[in-house]
């Protein structure tokens, strides 16, 4: 079965900063995507990046960025130049591509401090 | 990106009666929606797939004939709460993928907040 571990239950970070969310998953599937959404206090889903499994290069989105090891089954997520407006909780999940099942981490709730 | 709306967003009900959920997806088709039933302070569990036209599939210690879902057309999806129950209360989130080119797409639905009294 597919797990996604996210460690870091909670983090902050100085507006303007940078920081990098940690996510690791365990599969057995070779095609998959992988996400990480926010969830701000109004509870709706938001994608912030997507990777696909076959690709090699890592995913960028403005200030959001991805490193992807896929033989490490690790999937970080970097946020440049840290807004106030990303404080939030970050899911990283796990798709797999039978069936489209979507597997979430536990979740890190990260504060923005101005 | 695509729209998946939900309604109600906020439900109370008295325990031992049924609530339906509906999912809509309001500019694309959805052969497949899922639901999820988030905690507070937790992450998002999946319950079941919702397959167009066909059964849904339940995962691992959910309750079929406590939470009955229907998907009646490609834009529609409902999951009914049957003889409710305090512990039922929970944040319900509803899904809808789908493939564009080599990529996925998920989008998720606003939410409905069930409390059971």
């Amino acid at each position: 079965a597919q797990t996604v571990t996210q460690s870091q239950p909670e983090m902050s970070v100085q507006e303007a900063e940078t920081v990098t969310l940690s996510c690791t998953y365990d599969t057995s599937e070779n095609n998959y995507y992988l996400f990480w959404y926010k969830q701000p206090p109004s509870r709706q889903m938001i994608l912030v990046i997507r990777q696909e499994a076959y690709k090699q290069q890592n995913a960028t989105e403005n200030r959001f960025s991805v490193n992807f090891q896929k033989a490490a089954k690790s999937f970080s997520l970097k946020i440049s130049d840290s807004q106030l407006g990303d404080t939030a909780m970050y899911f990283c999940a796990f798709t797999y591509t039978g069936g489209f099942k979507t597997i979430f981490g536990a979740g890190t709730r990260l504060f923005v401090k101005a | 990106g695509a729209v998946v709306s939900q309604h109600p967003s906020w439900v109370i009900c008295k325990s031992g009666t049924s609530v339906k959920i509906e999912c809509r997806s309001l500019d694309f088709q959805a052969t497949t929606m899922f639901w999820y039933r988030q905690f507070p302070k937790q992450s998002l569990m999946l319950m079941a797939t919702s397959n167009e036209g066909s059964k849904a599939t339940y995962e691992q210690g959910v309750e079929k004939d406590k939470f009955l879902i229907n998907h009646a057309s490609l834009t529609l999806s409902t999951l009914t709460v049957t003889s409710a129950h305090p512990e039922d209360s929970s944040f319900y989130i509803c899904s809808a993928g789908r493939q564009r080119g080599p990529s996925y797409e998920q989008y998720f639905g606003p939410g409905t907040r069930l409390t059971v009294t």
